[in-house]
């Protein structure tokens, strides 16, 4: 079955300190990957993709992530993380579903960031 | 390019009563996508149109859910007999065709079902 695995539901870091979101996904061939942010009350906006081509793809924000065909990963990171950057954050995975892609959404992790 | 727009932000209705979503999505995009979104989880597909036309609904989407995009521009999702458990977010989201092409998000509407 299509999934996918954000295993940690809520992280806390202090402002500065590196950040890795961890995502995994189960699915036959190969994915579309996105991961999107959400502010409370907000709709979500778009950090990066992966569609094919260098497994590192960098994204707004600072944000990197790094596909890992082997361990089915596409885990978000950024150095150095800011206060603003405290928000919800999910991971997607776009399925073939005729001409079509379907999303498959993980259930957030959730980010706060301390001063 | 001013985004997806998505109209009203909060809506509080009484159980029973009908309520109506508008969608304006980006101008040159011509899929448009309606979600769900509950506390704590992702978003949940409802439906989604090309152009004009809607290719795909969910089993989530019950018959007093029905979404419209006339001229395929912008689109309503109306939900008749609203219930408690209605109360959500509801997120619109446009993209150009093309399975690659990532789906841009308005800020949605709350709605609360008293």
């Amino acid at each position: 079955a299509q999934s996918v695995t954000q295993p940690d539901i809520h992280i806390t870091v202090s402002e500065g300190a590196s950040l890795e979101l961890r995502c995994n996904y189960s699915y036959g061939a190969t994915p579309y990957l996105f991961w999107y942010v959400q502010s409370p009350g907000q709709g979500l906006q778009l950090l990066l993709k992966y569609f094919s081509g260098d497994t590192l793809v960098q994204g707004i924000k600072g944000f990197e992530a790094e596909f890992k065909r082997s361990q089915s990963s596409f885990n978000l990171r950024k150095p150095s993380v800011h206060w603003s950057d405290a928000a919800e954050y999910f991971c997607a995975v776009g399925v073939r579903a005729g001409n079509n892609r379907k999303l498959i959404w993980g259930l957030g992790t959730s980010l706060a960031v301390n001063p | 390019d001013t985004g997806v727009s998505q109209n009203p932000r909060h809506k509080i209705t009484k159980r029973g009563q009908n309520v109506t979503f508008r969608c304006d999505p980006i101008s040159e995009h011509n899929r448009l996508y309606w979600y769900r979104q509950t506390l704590g989880q992702g978003p949940e597909f409802l439906t989604y149109f090309q152009n004009e036309a809607q290719l795909e609904k969910s089993r989530l989407l019950s018959d007093r859910f029905s979404a419209e995009r006339p001229k395929g521009s912008f689109s309503t999702l109306e939900i008749q007999r609203t219930e408690q458990g209605d109360s959500a977010m509801y997120l619109c989201a446009s993209s150009q065709t093309g399975g690659d092409s990532p789906l841009h998000f308005g800020n949605g509407t709350r709605l609360t079902v008293t």
